[in-house]
């Protein structure tokens, strides 16, 4: 199977301890991006990389997070200091970057609970 | 964050029922995408569409793009058990960053036999 995978797929961890998820996009994709979905609601942005630079992030993404693509191909989110509020889903996409849409496609996501 | 206006919330349909759902937003989309997400798991991509007007059919699913840019509709042909779960629909904007999807608020189908 070569669509994105993520891992882990749950993680529940106590108030205040550092967490790191890590996400592998399609093969080839250029381009990968984490959205945060709460319960209810649509996932909702947080960042993109394009290879290696992270190209934009969002409001959402606090000083307590940081994430990472150092050889362009796998990702890491890492939440420092975790919080109730961090609850919630995490999914990576991943699309490539030539002409026309650039489709995201999305993986399975790694649920957080924060105790 | 901005999310798109989808409706409605919730539905309740017999199996072999058609049905429509539809998102509209304040703002111009460049691209219009519908995801279907099943509990647990991440959205996956139902159909994409990247002209106004522009129709675009999947199986018994079908799509369109609004003329005015600002709106998308969904339509589900003789629906079953299987199409339950939850149906985002998603975009991509005009202005900032054209990679950025902005979801709705999604739909929620349940099919009863």
């Amino acid at each position: 199977d070569t669509g994105v995978s993520q891992d882990p797929r749950h993680k529940i961890t106590k108030r205040g301890q550092n967490v790191t998820f890590r996400c592998d996009p399609i093969s080839e994709h250029n381009r990968l991006y984490w959205y945060r979905q709460t319960l209810g609601q649509g996932p909702e942005f947080l960042t993109y990389f394009q290879n290696e630079a992270q190209l934009e992030k969002s409001r959402l993404l606090s000083d307590r997070f940081s994430a990472e693509r150092p050889k362009g191909s796998f990702s890491t989110l890492e939440i420092q200091r975790t919080e109730q509020g961090d609850s919630a889903m995490y999914l990576c996409a991943s699309s490539s970057s030539g002409q026309g849409l650039k489709t995201q496609y999305f993986g399975p996501g790694t649920r957080l609970l924060v105790l | 964050g901005q999310q798109l206006n989808q409706s409605p919330q919730s539905m309740f349909i017999q199996e072999g029922e058609d049905v429509s759902m539809n998102c509209t937003s304040s703002s111009i989309f460049n691209t219009w995408l519908w995801y279907k997400q099943d509990p647990g798991e991440g959205p996956v991509l139902l159909i994409a569409l990247y002209k106004a007007g522009e129709l675009t059919s999947n199986g018994r699913l079908t799509a369109q793009f609004g003329i005015t840019r600002k709106d998308s509709f969904l339509n589900i042909s003789a629906s079953i058990p299987s199409d339950v779960g939850i149906y985002f629909c998603a975009g991509t904007l005009t202005t900032g960053t054209a990679s950025k999807l902005t979801f709705g608020t999604g739909t929620r189908l349940q099919v009863t036999l």
